[in-house]
């Protein structure tokens, strides 16, 4: 079950800026670190911000996050073709003891 | 450079056990904790739970009546395994290296799709 609520869908074309949101509540993106994994057609989820906006080696400074109260963002700017994935949120939730991820955002490149 | 191998039976029936086992390579197999995590066909992506090298769990509550973890530090293994399975347990099911620092899953295995049919 998914606890955190993201957009099923969000589109641009090349070179434009899509942002994602991802909205929770206080015993998980209120309180804890949310990260941010992307997962391309057929692999697995690929950790992609992590921890306030740090990426792992090799991700471009393209993609972005932030956080404001229950709801965290991630944005993606200079879109390009090869940033057609799946985007899925993630937190630790108090109440429930439990790691919860969004419900998912899939993104196209017009 | 880090890397998760993963294998398990992909074809159930239901009321089976599945079981999965994941090989940790050149992954600091004690500093870390070592997750589950499934995503049924089409669908988003579910905690089951995690284990460290000493065999310290954490699991999901919605799944914790039916769920064993296990680990064997002599050759970097840990295992799942989910009893009286249904085709709602149909999925691709993932290991992962846990992050406590930054509650991140930063180190993946391949997946393998486990399918629950009679």
């Amino acid at each position: 079950q998914s606890v955190l609520t993201q957009p099923p869908s969000a589109s641009g074309t090349p070179g434009q800026r899509v942002t994602i949101s991802c909205s929770g509540s206080s015993s998980n993106i209120g309180s804890n670190t949310v990260n941010w994994y992307q997962q391309l057609p057929g692999t697995a989820p690929k950790l992609l911000i992590y921890s306030n906006d740090q990426r792992p080696s090799g991700v471009p400074d393209r993609f972005s996050d932030s956080k404001s109260g229950t709801s965290a963002s991630l944005a993606i700017s200079g879109l390009q073709s090869e940033d057609e994935a799946d985007y899925f949120c993630a937190a630790w939730d108090d109440s429930l003891h439990s790691y919860v991820f969004g419900t998912g955002t899939e993104v196209s490149v017009l | 450079q880090v890397h998760l191998q993963q294998w398990g039976a992909g074809l159930l029936k239901p009321s089976e056990t599945l079981s999965l086992t994941c090989a940790v390579y050149d992954g600091s197999f004690s500093t870390y904790y070592w997750s589950w995590i499934r995503q049924p066909p089409g669908r988003g992506l579910e905690w089951i739970g995690e284990i460290n090298h000493n065999g310290s769990t954490n699991c999901n509550p919605s799944l914790k009546s039916r769920v064993a973890f296990s680990v064997d530090t002599s050759d970097n293994h840990f295992s799942l395994k989910l009893t009286s399975v249904t085709a709602a347990d149909t999925a691709v099911y993932y290991c992962a290296r846990t992050d406590l620092v930054t509650d991140a899953f930063d180190i993946w295995g391949q997946g393998t799709m486990v399918t629950v049919s009679s």
